[in-house]
């Protein structure tokens, strides 16, 4: 049973198009962090959000940490290729604590 | 710094042998993780190291595993007997302290692709 689900698993959209990917549990986290990987590569950190509510933009991603602390999501604006990756969510339930992540969603943006 | 540099690349080896994967972590950093992906169970942690001590293991699936941190800038992961069923992306990480580990950035390496047939 995965501590952290993610939906969708998997999405395909044309460039130009806005998407939004989710992250959620029924366990209450610390922190949560988003993190994108490229094939043939380890995942890079794009954001950590920390208080419930808390809202973070990054160019043209916003990222939303649920005000309960359970969930997450992360949303694109007008997608375009250099998007296309796996979008993992990770989190710890305490500070100090193993961080573990969710099983990905697989974005594909289609030129 | 070069970042979180594994060894090798890619593993190819026969059911049975003794597998060795080798991480360097990124000077300075404090934390040492190590990760397995696959398809079906995505990324999973298998043990982490804070200043070379083991701090949790428990992600590690057998006794087949075993990992060590000889020194702050040397990690091993080995798999002996290996199995098919270990196939995989190893991944290492690292992360600098101070700072709680949950809201630090975990930096990877590349990852090591071992195929064991």
């Amino acid at each position: 049973t995965q501590l952290l689900e993610q939906s969708p698993q998997f999405l395909s959209i044309q460039e130009g198009e806005n998407l939004t990917v989710y992250c959620n549990s029924s366990s209450v986290f610390s922190s949560l962090q988003w993190y994108r990987q490229e094939p043939g590569e380890g995942p890079v950190l794009l954001v950590t959000v920390v208080t419930g509510g808390e809202v973070k933009k990054l160019k043209r991603l916003t990222f939303q940490f649920g005000d309960a602390r359970k969930d997450s999501s992360l949303h694109i604006t007008a997608a375009q290729p250099g998007d296309t990756g796996l979008y993992l969510c990770a989190g710890a339930l305490a500070s100090y604590d193993k961080v573990i992540f969710g099983p990905g969603t697989s974005l594909s943006v289609i030129p | 710094d070069a970042g979180v540099i594994q060894s090798p690349r890619h593993e190819v080896t026969e059911m049975g042998q003794e597998v060795t994967l080798r991480c360097k972590p990124i000077s300075g950093h404090d934390y040492l993780f190590w990760y397995r992906q696959t398809m079906m169970r995505g990324l999973e942690l298998l043990i982490y190291f804070n200043n070379n001590v083991p701090i949790d293991d428990s992600g590690m699936p057998e006794d087949r595993f075993s990992a060590k941190m000889p020194n702050a800038s040397f990690s091993t992961l080995k798999i002996q007997p290996s199995e098919p069923r270990d196939s995989a992306v190893y991944f290492c990480a690292s992360i600098q302290y101070p700072g709680a580990v949950s809201d630090t950035e975990a930096f990877f390496g590349q990852g090591t692709r071992l195929t064991v047939v």
